[in-house]
């Protein structure tokens, strides 16, 4: 069973800090890694994907992926309210080319 | 471009009728996925569509659930006869199918069986 794993949370964050969000996940064999942000009641919408360890820069947003450790990352940086929503993180695998989700980190930025 | 469109947008059934979801991906995505959303609960993935074809259907619940993809366009999911625990919100996505493009979600069909 392929399995993805958050912090539920909510995590809270005061407003122009970072926000640092975890995913773990358990198929040696993902290739991409995608982190969708969904407001309540509104569908997920993609912040950004990473396949390559390391960093990947976009705007206030960084994904960092680990494949050895099996453990990807989001950082906001500069957090808004607006950042306020569940962000989830979905993995592909290989071969299916099936996403399979996160139960979601619920992220709550101060003002 | 038009995104991925969801009918309807909400259902209300009462147990024991029968209920049909559709999406529209998006023109020229040949992956179609299915995933549902229960209260309170993680997305979970149903089914996943490669043009017409059931790639992967390990994630229906059980054999109330059909899903249909005819000529690879639309795709349907019907629900006959709907319990309880079928609620929640239903969603569909579509991508091109490479390993680095995004899937992209429609607004959801929210099912409510009373």
């Amino acid at each position: 069973q392929k399995e993805v794993e958050q912090n539920s949370g909510p995590l809270s964050v005061p407003e122009g800090a970072i926000a640092s969000l975890n995913c773990t996940y358990s198929d040696r064999g993902s290739q991409s890694f995608f982190w969708y942000r969904q407001y309540s009641g509104k569908s997920p919408e993609l912040i950004m994907f990473i396949y390559s360890n390391g960093d990947k820069e976009d705007g206030r947003f960084t994904a960092q992926l680990n494949k050895a450790s099996q453990y990807v990352s989001l950082l906001i940086r500069d957090s808004q309210p607006s950042d306020s929503a569940t962000y989830l993180c979905a993995v592909r695998d290989n071969y299916g080319q099936n996403f399979v989700f996160g139960p979601g980190t619920r992220l709550s930025v101060l003002p | 471009e038009a995104g991925v469109t969801q009918f309807p947008s909400h259902s209300v059934i009462e147990k024991g009728q029968t209920v049909t979801l559709r999406c529209d991906p998006i023109s020229g995505h040949d992956n179609l996925y299915w995933y549902r959303r229960v209260m309170g609960k993680e997305i979970k993935f149903l089914l996943h569509f490669v043009k017409e074809s059931k790639q992967d259907e390990s994630g229906m619940p059980n054999n109330r659930f059909l899903a249909e993809r005819t000529g690879g366009t639309y795709s349907t999911l019907k629900v006959q006869p709907a319990e309880l625990e079928d609620s929640g919100v239903y969603f569909c996505a579509s991508s091109r199918g490479f390993r680095d493009t995004e899937a992209f979600f429609g607004q959801g069909t929210r099912l409510t069986v009373v």
